[in-house]
């Protein structure tokens, strides 16, 4: 079935780097853009970027511009988040989603399960 | 911080129904369609209406969306106390070419 499947949780300590990944099955992965969203505890959701599967081009949010990057390989259909200089304020519920298109204005259909990132030292 | 404003909470009896908004601005709402999120908590978020007011296969039809100028509502009629979650609208922005949730509106079933 289609479904994007994520790697565990994580804990890190402020300054270093984390990467999650997000495996997709059950549909054709370079046919669909994927986003990051991230929830901190007690938080709303927030939009963390944009990747084209396709040709790796990427849109991330001005707030992580610099300090986060998205890639893919197309040969695992996975989507990988990478943030460096972590801090406290990175600790939350990461996720991906797939994009519907720009014609149904970029909503999230599927989602995956979701990756704890604990900033803590 | 989110250019996209919805009430911090909303409440009603079951069977009653509730209506969330969500405010934004010319490059985001005014001209992108809005898509709206449920969140129970220890979940991912589901998606519940895009295209302002198509639902996903899978949706009742309790839930519905609308959108005029800068404003989108969800409305949620016949209540459940299934219904009692975190409920998001979500766009794009034409001229930063990037996304953006609204802050996110407490639904509680009274």
């Amino acid at each position: 079935q289609v479904q994007l499947v994520q790697s565990g949780a994580e804990v890190k300590k402020p300054g270093a780097s984390v990467k999650v990944s997000c495996k997709a099955s059950g549909f054709s992965f370079s046919s669909y853009f994927m986003h990051w969203v991230r929830q901190a505890p007690g938080q709303g959701l927030e939009w963390m970027g944009i990747i084209n599967t396709s040709d790796g081009g990427t849109r991330y949010a001005q707030k992580f511009q610099g300090r986060v990057i998205m890639t893919r390989d197309t040969s695992t259909s996975t989507v990988y988040m990478e943030v460096s200089s972590v801090r406290s304020e990175d600790t939350a519920v990461y996720y991906c989603a797939r994009d519907l298109g720009a014609a149904a204005g970029h909503a999230f259909d599927i989602w995956g399960q979701g990756t704890m990132v604990t900033v803590s030292s | 911080q989110s250019t996209l404003t919805q009430p911090p909470s909303v409440s009603a009896a079951p069977g009653q129904r509730v209506t969330i908004s969500c405010s934004g601005i010319s490059s985001n709402i005014a001209n992108n369609f809005v898509s709206w999120y449920q969140l129970l908590p220890g979940t991912a978020p589901k998606l519940l209406i895009f295209d302002d007011n198509k639902r996903p296969s899978g949706i009742p039809g309790r839930f519905s969306g609308s959108r005029s100028g800068t404003s989108a509502t969800l409305d949620i009629t016949g209540l459940q106390t299934g219904d009692e979650a975190e409920y998001y609208c979500a766009t794009w922005d034409s001229s930063l070419s990037t996304g953006g949730f609204g802050g996110g509106t407490k639904v509680t079933v009274l």
